[in-house]
């Protein structure tokens, strides 16, 4: 399947800090990204979806000005949460998906990043 | 009623056992279904992909959609220790882009 990099694999960051993490797919330009967040014992859920040079569309319950979603180029996004607390520890995976050729059909996931907030 | 249903198990079957793992889900609007294994603190990694009713076989793995019933299944053959990991069922369909996944259920295989 496409390879899809995700960085870091674990981080830890003090409570009211900005924590960013960064999606690559590495042999396929991915027209959109996802990102996901899951909590212990419970499901995937998606967070986010965005294209390549437009704004994110953030999913019910998300907040836009808290989880920072920029697709620059094809090949990357980021994922910024912006004064982190406690509650926002979580494991966090991207998601890429092409528009042809390798890559595209369903989407391949990074290897995810575990937050911890402290 | 959420919208996929997946028993979390853990599912401990031995070495060699046919495993069965499945999903329900409520919204006839999906179309996609995937199957993905997930290790421990690893992303997820994509084994089956189908789309609408049927089957699909791919080595020791075998996936079934009963768009009817409302009702998927992976089926591994010959379960090998190395197949212990989380199985998630992942959907997506009426327009939207993003999946829908279930909780995954844990499987061990006992060597």
């Amino acid at each position: 399947g496409a390879v899809v990099s995700q960085h870091p694999s674990w981080v830890i960051c003090k409570s009211g800090t900005s924590v960013k993490i960064e999606c690559r797919s590495l042999d396929f330009q991915a027209t959109t990204m996802f990102w996901y967040r899951q909590f212990p014992k419970q499901s995937l859920m998606l967070m986010a979806t965005s294209n390549e040079g437009s704004k994110a569309t953030y999913e019910q319950g998300v907040e836009k000005d808290k989880f920072l979603i920029n697709h620059a180029s094809l090949t990357l996004s980021t994922l910024t949460v912006t004064s982190a607390h406690p509650e926002d520890s979580s494991f966090y995976t991207c998601s890429a998906r092409g528009g042809g050729g390798r890559g595209s059909g369903e989407a391949f996931f990074g290897q995810g990043t575990r937050l911890t907030v402290v | 009623q959420k919208e996929v249903e997946q028993d979390p198990g853990p599912l401990s079957v031995p070495e060699g056992a046919i495993v069965s793992l499945n999903c329900t889900y409520s919204n006839s609007a999906f179309q996609y279904f995937m199957w993905y294994r997930q290790y421990s603190r690893k992303g997820p990694e994509l084994l089956m992909y189908t789309y609408s009713s049927g089957n699909k076989e791919d080595g020791r793995f075998t996936a079934q959609v009963d768009k009817s019933s409302k009702y998927i299944s992976l089926f591994i053959r010959d379960s090998q220790p190395s197949d212990s990991a989380t199985y998630l069922c992942a959907m997506r369909g009426g327009g939207a882009d993003g999946l829908t996944f279930g909780k995954g259920t844990h499987l061990i295989i006992q060597p």
